[in-house]
């Protein structure tokens, strides 16, 4: 089984609507990620966690929010989603031994989402 | 602020050839330096990375990796290209600060071809 899972794999929606993106992991690492990623701009940060009530802003957070339901899960929202939402989101996590940043990131497979 | 640039949005090689992509970085400090392979309709995954000590690196699939402070650039090579080294490969630079920020490049997209 994969050890970050993302929920779900593929979402079409309307502008307006609310829409979550779910990530589960079975790591057992206390630090979560939300990317998104655009043709041309890579990964941008939306925002972290470094557990279950640590949650911070990334570089790019306006109109989104995030939940940090247990160690395990970490939850995106789009309240009102609009057309320049529409991209690739990853879910990631990483260890915090060592001091965090010398560990890799763990990468979940994305959400293809789409709004119309 | 910390940036990492790869000037090359799309390479294509021959299957059998080397590969080097390009990454230069902007960091006031020694950086975090990685580099991940993402393969399509894949997450991202880790292929190296460096930290300190010697500059060049060797990760997953045969790549490796080169740390030139001088140059600020930290390039990806790999002597024999295989035809599932086809994917987008992004470089990252990590800082040592508080959050340990990982900012990611556009990424480079390579092509292999028979």
């Amino acid at each position: 089984d994969a050890d970050v899972t993302q929920t779900p794999r593929n979402r079409i929606t309307k502008t307006g609507k609310r829409i979550m993106l779910e990530c589960s992991q079975t790591k057992g690492h206390d630090r979560m990620y939300w990317y998104r990623q655009d043709p041309g701009l890579g990964l941008r940060l939306i925002y972290y966690s470094f557990d279950v009530k640590d949650i911070n802003k990334g570089e790019i957070s306006d109109g989104y929010s995030v939940s940090r339901q247990a160690q395990a899960k970490f939850s995106l929202s789009l309240e009102s989603a609009i057309p320049n939402q529409t991209a690739l989101y990853f879910c990631a996590t990483s260890d915090r031994a060592g001091g965090g940043v010398n560990n890799e990131q763990f990468f979940g497979p994305g959400t293809r989402l789409t709004v119309l | 602020a910390q940036s990492v640039t790869q000037p090359d949005i799309h390479i294509t090689v021959s299957e059998g050839a080397s590969l080097e992509l390009r990454c230069n970085y902007s960091y006031g400090a020694t950086p975090y330096l990685f580099w991940y392979v993402q393969s399509p309709g894949q997450g991202l995954q880790l292929l190296l990375k460096y930290f300190s000590g010697d500059t060049l690196v060797q990760g997953i699939k045969g790549f490796e990796a080169e740390f030139k402070r001088s140059q600020s650039s930290f390039n990806l090579r790999k002597p024999s290209v295989h035809w599932s080294d086809a994917a987008e490969y992004f470089c990252a630079v990590g800082n040592s600060g508080g959050y340990q920020k990982v900012t990611f490049g556009i990424g480079t997209k390579l092509q292999v071809i028979p």
